[in-house]
């Protein structure tokens, strides 16, 4: 089993649509939960940190993690055809003299204009 | 201000060669790491830099993989007698320092193929 799950899509939505991707991990020790965005051939370019459990809001996009369950969450808002890409979940012990990213598989989405 | 950089954007080699990947990491940051994403995949760490020396190289797959980053800015990634199973897409990322709230910043990454 790999430490951080993601569904690798492709998730396909309409424009304007509220899209939500996921991600759940079993190392409790995770304590920064990152989310980045890739688009093709290009390398990935960070949206979302936030440190331990709660909620992060930036524009159109908000972060969600819950710890009790080993689970985080994107939301993007108003989708539009340029969010077109594939989304990456990443998180970090830090702190604990590790300092590596763990990423998931990325979950490709397609939004449709 | 610039971001990560990194040379070259592709390299094509043959089996067994020797390649050099070069990362160059935004000015001032201390940190610096290298991951390596094949098709389909997420990155998978390889190995971190704090100042000139390699702090953590647990994921280097084996020997002929090697790093050094002399002076604490620019990175290198050296690979030997190269293997079709290298290929994939070299990512380099940089961070302020290695503290908490520090996050990392990835460069567009050179893409090995081995033939």
């Amino acid at each position: 089993q790999k430490e951080v799950e993601q569904d690798p899509g492709p998730l396909s939505v309409p424009e304007g649509a509220i899209v939500s991707l996921n991600c759940t991990y079993s190392n409790s020790a995770f304590q920064y939960f990152m989310w980045y965005r890739q688009y093709s051939r290009k390398g990935p370019e960070l949206l979302m940190y936030t440190y331990s459990s709660g909620n992060k809001e930036d524009g159109r996009f908000t972060a969600q993690v819950d710890k009790s369950s080993k689970y985080i969450s994107l939301f993007i808002r108003d989708s539009q055809p340029s969010d077109s890409a594939t989304y990456l979940c990443a998180m970090s012990e830090k702190g604990s003299g590790t300092y590596k990213y763990i990423f998931g598989t990325g979950t490709r989405l397609k939004v449709l204009a | 201000g610039a971001g990560v950089s990194q040379t070259p954007s592709n390299k094509v080699t043959e089996k067994g060669k020797y390649v050099e990947l070069r990362c160059d990491p935004i000015s001032g940051h201390t940190a610096l790491y290298w991951y390596r994403q094949s098709l389909g995949q997420g990155p998978e760490f390889l190995i971190y830099f704090q100042g000139t020396g390699a702090a953590d190289d647990s994921g280097l797959p084996n020997d002929r993989f090697f790093a050094v980053r002399p002076e604490g800015s620019v990175s290198t990634l050296k690979i030997q007698r190269t293997e079709r199973g290298d290929s994939a897409v070299y990512l380099c990322a940089s961070s302020l320092t290695l503290a908490g709230a520090d996050t990392q910043y990835f460069g567009p990454g050179t893409r090995l193929t081995v033939l």
